[in-house]
């Protein structure tokens, strides 16, 4: 099946510093990726749509200036959180649709941001 | 506005007997329907899905789910638990018109699955 990778799967930052999330399809094109946030025993929150070659389309409530999407080809996009304070910590996870293929989405392993 | 609705939060059964996991839905028409399972820190891994035909579908790992388009249903289910299936449970719904930006995924709360042995 179609496999996608997320790096990193651990990372501290200290407080104030910016750290950036990448998201990649393996072995198929992904027009579209979507970046999530789950926080502790909760379920997924849609923070954005990132379509590839355009501006990401943020979600209510997502600061778009504080989670920088780009998606600059078919097989990569980048969460960048910028200026981390200790609030922002979470696990994101990202997942991508196959090009013309129905809604199925594949998921990365997610990445555990923790902010000190 | 689409909705999915999984009742239960936590779910204990003991190794070997059977499991079902509730999800029910709110959508404007027939959606397309998803179980993803996640372990501990990690991402989701697709069970099964439904996007049209058979109202029961077979999915990975012995799991299996049937639509149940009266009831605005799509429950999992597993005849014999392993203790391997301990895990977080979402039930997921997705449009069924492919727009740009319209397909995006709305997440049940999820179901923590408890395995005793």
């Amino acid at each position: 099946g179609a496999v996608v990778s997320q790096h990193p799967s651990r990372v501290i930052c200290k407080s104030g510093t910016s750290v950036k999330i990448e998201c990649r399809s393996l072995d198929f094109q992904a027009t579209t990726m979507f970046w999530y946030r789950q926080f502790p025993k909760k379920s997924l929150m849609l923070m954005a749509t990132s379509n590839e070659g355009s501006k990401a389309t943020y979600e209510q409530g997502v600061e778009k200036d504080k989670f920088l999407i780009n998606h600059a080809s078919l097989t990569l996009s980048t969460l960048t959180v910028t200026s981390a304070h200790p609030e922002d910590s979470s696990f994101y996870i990202c997942s991508a649709r196959t090009v013309g293929g129905p809604t199925e989405a594949f998921f990365g392993q997610g990445t555990r941001l923790t902010v000190v | 506005a689409q909705s999915v609705t999984q009742p239960d939060i936590h779910i204990t059964v003991s190794e070997g007997a059977s499991l079902e996991l509730r999800c029910n839905y709110s959508y404007g028409a027939t959606p397309y329907l998803f179980w993803y399972v996640q372990s501990p820190g990690q991402g989701l891994q697709l069970l099964l899905k439904y996007f049209s035909g058979d109202t029961l579908v077979q999915g990975i790992k012995g799991f299996e789910a049937e639509f149940k388009r009266s009831q605005s249903s799509f429950n999992l289910r597993k005849p014999s638990v392993h203790w391997s299936d301990a895990a977080e449970y979402f039930c997921a719904v997705g449009p069924t018109i492919l727009t740009g930006g319209g397909n995006k995924l709305t997440f049940g709360t999820g179901t923590q699955l408890k395995v005793e042995l």
